[in-house]
């Protein structure tokens, strides 16, 4: 089983600030990595899926960065708002049968007015 | 409007009874897959499918078993529920796996006492 790391587990962010975290994935037969965003009560919701080395994403104020050689990803939320208080998974794919996700534990972010 | 259905949301049961969680999907999705959250672990792939009548195990099938008899349906059954299988669970659809975003269910929330 893939082992697929996401740190800190939990941000607490003051709102207006900038605030980043990693997602490290193992780099052999890289495939894609997946962002989600996951509200509590709610669908994990597709953010990004990034599949070449240097890969910038962005959508609005998040942004994500991908380095496949030394296997880590970084998600990037800019001038945070109470909004985007939600948990953030990562998945890796690797080239294997099934080419099934692996997620990571989450990053909890929680923006304070 | 695209959308990944599961039924019920929550469900208490009783050790050994039998449960069957449903999934449909609108998108016409070849790709369906079920997975378990749990606190600290991550999303965690229990079965997946890759179209119609091909099924296969993740990581934590033990316990659990599926069907795929039409492409928009993808059922979830446990025939003996134990304590230990409690937790939420997630169905997801996708056109192919891997290198294009799952779209989520809204999750059950199964408690087995």
């Amino acid at each position: 089983i893939l082992n697929v790391e996401q740190s800190p587990q939990s941000l607490h962010v003051q709102e207006g600030d900038s605030t980043n975290f990693t997602c490290s994935f193992p780099s052999s037969n890289f495939y894609a990595l997946h962002w989600y965003r996951w509200e509590t009560a709610k669908s994990p919701e597709a953010l990004f899926v990034m599949t070449l080395n240097g890969d910038e994403k962005k959508k609005g104020r998040i942004s994500a960065t991908l380095n496949t050689k030394e296997g880590y990803s970084y998600l990037y939320i800019k001038g945070s708002q109470p909004e985007d208080s939600a948990t953030y998974l990562c998945a890796s794919v690797i080239k294997a049968a099934g080419n099934k996700l692996t997620f990571g534990g989450g990053t909890r972010v929680l923006v304070k007015p | 409007e695209a959308q990944v259905t599961q039924n019920p949301r929550y469900l208490i049961t009783v050790t050994g009874k039998k449960l069957t969680v449903t999934c449909s999907q609108n998108m016409n999705h070849e790709y369906m897959s079920w997975y378990r959250q749990d606190p600290g672990l991550g999303l965690r792939q229990i079965y997946y499918s890759m179209n119609v009548e091909v099924t296969d195990k993740g990581d934590v099938p033990e316990g659990y078993k599926v069907s795929r008899k039409e492409k928009r349906n993808f059922p979830l059954i446990l025939e003996s529920p134990s304590p230990n299988q409690t937790s939420l669970y997630f169905c997801a659809s996708s056109p192919h796996p891997g290198q294009v975003i799952a779209f989520f269910g809204q999750g059950t929330r199964l408690t087995v006492v």
